[in-house]
């Protein structure tokens, strides 16, 4: 399975931007690339994923490198509930059964 | 987005016991969910993978005797945690999936204590 690698942690002030490294040096051409965000005691919660042109939604935008071997997770504006861990995780195209499997992500912490 | 509903939030129990989590997609048909447990300052893990009408598939390391996994309907699971032991103690956490959409939608999670 393609593993993905993330600084264990970042810090963020309010009102601020934020990139959210990830790097996926094993990624293959049909995974695409996910990304959730679990906030202190409750379960985690979609943000966006993409598989090769840059994304956004609502919440965040997605930055993918050329040769796809590493992406961004940017929150244009931090708020205090941003505040919580992003996980990067690779994704196979289509639903079915595949597992989707977390690694440690990055602890955001965003001061006032 | 969708609406994935696990029931109870917070149990305590007593060692030795049973324990039942259900985790109801609300508002969409799951034909596939999965379970996960995470430890304090952990990551989730994931326990198993169950489809609709199946038995569920375990991760290594995993005891189905232990951890049992009823997916009877589209839109109920339950996890049934047998004869507990305070190291099950942990934060329990069910996912469901729609078919083809690749987006998987998480419940709010169950605190499980046993003492």
């Amino acid at each position: 399975d393609a593993k993905t690698t993330q600084p264990n942690s970042m810090e963020s002030n309010e009102e601020e931007p934020v990139h959210l490294p990830c790097n996926h040096s094993t990624i293959s051409g049909t995974d695409y690339i996910h990304w959730y965000r679990q906030l202190p005691s409750q379960g985690p919660e979609y943000v966006i994923h993409g598989l090769t042109s840059n994304v956004n939604n609502r919440m965040a935008s997605l930055a993918i490198a050329e040769d796809r071997k590493s992406s961004t997770l940017i929150l244009h504006r931090a708020t205090l509930r941003d505040a919580a861990v992003y996980y990067c995780i690779l994704r196979l195209p289509q639903g079915g059964s595949e597992k989707l499997v977390f690694g440690k992500g990055t602890k955001l912490t965003v001061n006032p | 987005g969708a609406v994935v509903s696990q029931h109870p939030s917070r149990v305590i129990c007593k060692s030795g016991t049973s324990v039942k989590i259900e985790c109801r997609s609300l508002d969409f048909q799951a034909t596939t969910m999965f379970w996960y447990r995470q430890f304090p300052k952990q990551s989730l893990m994931l326990m198993a993978t169950s489809n609709e009408g199946s038995k569920a598939t375990y991760e290594q390391g995993v005891e189905k005797d232990k951890f049992l996994i009823n997916h009877a309907s589209l839109t109920l699971s339950t996890l049934t945690v047998t004869s507990a032991h305070p190291e099950d103690s942990s934060f329990y956490i069910c996912s469901a999936r729609e078919g083809a959409i690749t987006e998987a939608f998480f419940g709010q999670g169950t605190r499980l204590t046993v003492v």
